[in-house]
């Protein structure tokens, strides 16, 4: 079946405008993750989506970072005012509620902000 | 302290050598612990999962320590295709179902 898909795949911006990203889930997955890669940097969580319940936020950097998941499926992260700093790849990941199971990552996308 | 702690390397080593990467966690109710890798702008992918009684696929071998807090990671024969970043990932059932990524370990294999 179809993986995690994000899209754009790249985006150049300029600094000081919105950028929206956004994330598909794999069909029934409950659990969402965003996290962020910076160039030759490790992977930096940003937020997290279980079913229902409500998303834990406590990785996002500045009040200008949101995130969404409607339905319980389709997530977009809100980047306002972007800055040079947020420049980036944005990943998604899900996985199947319950213990053991793995996150599969979408391809990500690349953030410019010039 | 962060959740997940591994040594950055990078490893370079020739091919057909054997390689072990280690990686230590700090919440001991962590339950389940993974091995991923990413090759250089791509996005990660499971390698393997770590049991509680180790577990080999081909020519790695995964194990887990819970006492000492501790999962190591060993590549037999090493080839050049391995050459990737390893990230050490640690699952909290209890905090949701939150994963936990080391910063990754590079390894270069050198023909």
């Amino acid at each position: 079946g179809a993986g995690v898909s994000q899209s754009p795949s790249n985006k150049v911006t300029e600094k000081g405008k919105d950028v929206e990203l956004r994330c598909d889930p794999i069909s029934g997955h409950t659990a969402l993750y965003w996290y962020r890669q910076s160039l030759g940097q490790g992977l930096e969580f940003l937020i997290y989506f279980q079913g229902n319940s409500a998303p834990d936020k406590s990785g996002l950097p500045s009040d200008r970072f949101s995130a969404e998941r409607t339905g319980g499926s389709v997530s977009t992260l809100t980047i306002q005012r972007t800055q040079q700093e947020d420049s980036a790849v944005y990943l998604c990941a899900s996985s199947p509620r319950g213990q053991g199971t793995e996150a599969f990552f979408g391809q990500g996308t690349r953030l410019t902000v010039v | 302290r962060k959740e997940v702690e591994q040594d950055p390397g990078p490893f370079n080593v020739p091919e057909g050598a054997t390689v072990a990467f280690n990686c230590t966690y700090s919440n001991s109710a962590s339950q389940s612990f993974f091995w991923y890798r990413q090759d250089c702008r791509k996005e990660p992918k499971l390698l393997m999962s770590v049991y509680s009684s180790g577990n080999e696929d081909g020519r790695f071998t995964a194990q887990l320590n819970r006492a000492s807090q501790y999962i190591s990671l060993l590549i037999r024969d090493s080839k050049l295709s391995d050459s990737a970043t390893y990230l050490c990932v640690v699952n909290k059932r209890f905090s949701g179902n939150q994963f936990y990524f080391g910063t990754g370990t590079s390894l270069t294999v050198i023909p």
